[in-house]
């Protein structure tokens, strides 16, 4: 059972449109994030929440918007898909705000044409 | 602007050697540091961490020392084994940040038999 898994792993669509990554957590933790891995490996935190409130928003485009329905599920929708948006994006999860050691989902690999 | 930096991008050891990962910073508010091991098509997973008030951690046949004067950390695994063949990422954060980590652009390890 997938402690913090995220659909669809794979997304290839067309600039200019619109999409969502999915993200849910069973371990009960209290906090979950959004980081994006680009093309030069570089791992960098986006947003995180803790209990449903925003807690972190990075420099992150105003076409990024995270949703968090309850503290299981943190998802991420995407408007305006440009090409620089092509990345991994990662979900992950900590115990409380606080938790430096995150687990993390498989990724979603967003391919934009 | 990096401020977590791996400057070793990949890594190859005989099996049962030691394998040293290399990891320099350069925010002197950073302090806590971790390790995150990477296989592909997967998320990271938390491997090891130290606080800034310890110079040395030790779990199993990983050890992190930390050396602040040279804002430098290293992860020694010994004995290196073929399953820990994987990208090796460090990451920092700094009190009062919450949980966002820094994270360098990671180190891949190639055990060999």
């Amino acid at each position: 059972d997938t402690a913090v898994s995220q659909t669809p792993k794979y997304l290839v669509t067309q600039m200019g449109n619109d999409k969502s990554i999915k993200c849910e957590q069973n371990l009960g933790h209290d906090t979950m994030y959004w980081y994006k891995q680009d093309s030069k490996k570089f791992l960098k935190i986006m947003f995180s929440y803790n209990n449903k409130e925003l807690i972190i928003n990075e420099t992150v485009p105003n076409r990024f918007s995270p949703k968090s329905p309850d503290k299981a599920h943190l998802n991420l929708h995407i408007n305006s898909l440009e090409l620089g948006d092509s990345a991994v994006y990662f979900c992950a999860s900590s115990p409380f705000q606080w938790g430096r050691e995150l687990f993390f989902g498989e990724g979603s690999r967003l391919t934009v044409l | 602007d990096q401020q977590v930096k791996q400057n070793s991008p990949s890594l190859s050891v005989q099996e049962g050697r030691i394998s040293i990962l290399n990891c320099d910073y350069t925010n002197s508010m950073f302090d806590y540091f971790l390790w995150y091991k990477k296989y592909p098509a997967e998320g990271p997973t938390f491997l090891i961490s130290i606080s800034s008030i310890k110079d040395k951690n030790e779990d199993g046949r990983f050890t992190v020392f930390l050396n602040k004067s040279a804002k430098h950390l290293s992860l020694h695994i010994v004995p290196s084994q073929p399953g820990d063949s994987a990208v090796y990422f460090c990451a920092a954060s700094a009190t009062g940040t919450a949980s966002k980590l820094t994270f360098g652009t990671g180190t891949r390890l190639q055990v060999t038999l």
